[in-house]
């Protein structure tokens, strides 16, 4: 079974910079995975941030952007502010009409 | 306003089944593709199941046999039949919009607790 792994957690500092990645337990992840990125708070629906690979939701700040890093799919947060403070998931399209969600990062802004 | 709001879940027991529906509004759910995805307490996020907008659908192996999404074009509502639920079925289910094979638009989830 696919798993696809994401850090843990993160601690950025305010005006900081942070790189989350999305990789394969087997592989590499590549623009056919068709990556995306999600943030959710505690007790919310979560929130479209990036979709095919590097193309912002509406409405996302220009300081989240997206890309692929070596085997991975990466999420940079780029002056880091408070309210970014989150869980961020990563989502793989695997092909067969199956997608699956990456483990999770937790990033705490202090 | 383009929206999506869940109903349906409540507390079942184990074993027991759950109609999940997600109504849909701004949008026709017919014409794009459409998922449930679930959330198990303090835990992450499981995609569970899509629907394309030609009819095909598609299981994590987590549910494969026991779940069926469907819809209903007249009331656009996607729906999420669950059968012989367990214990590891407890979450909270999110419909949601898809687009560029990306969750594009979410709504606010219902709970589901399967337990005795």
């Amino acid at each position: 079974q696919t798993v696809v792994t994401q850090e843990p957690s993160f601690s950025v500092s305010p005006g900081g910079t942070v790189t989350l990645t999305c990789g394969l337990s087997s592989g590499s992840v590549s623009t056919s995975y068709y990556p995306s990125w999600y943030q959710q708070t505690p007790g919310q629906a979560p929130r479209t941030l990036i979709y095919i690979t590097n193309t912002r939701s509406s409405g996302v700040p220009d300081r989240f952007s997206g890309s692929i890093l070596g085997n991975k799919a990466a999420l940079t947060i780029t002056g880091a502010q408070a309210e970014d403070e989150s869980d961020y998931y990563c989502v793989l399209y695997m092909g067969s009409g199956i997608y699956v969600f990456g483990t999770g990062t937790r990033v705490t802004v202090l | 306003e383009v929206q999506l709001v869940e109903t349906g879940g409540g507390l079942i027991q184990p074993g027991g089944s759950l109609r999940l529906s997600c109504a849909a509004s701004g949008f026709i759910v017919s014409s794009n593709y459409m998922s449930w995805v679930r959330q198990a307490p303090g835990k992450g996020l499981e995609w569970v199941s899509v629907m394309y907008s030609d009819g095909s659908t598609f299981y994590a192996d987590s549910v494969k046999g026991r779940f069926t999404i469907s819809r209903d074009n007249s009331k656009n509502t996607l729906y999420l039949q669950m059968n012989s639920l367990r214990a590891e079925d407890t979450a909270v289910y999110f419909c949601a919009r898809m687009a560029h094979d990306s969750f594009d638009l979410w709504g606010q989830g219902t709970m589901v607790t399967v337990s005795s």
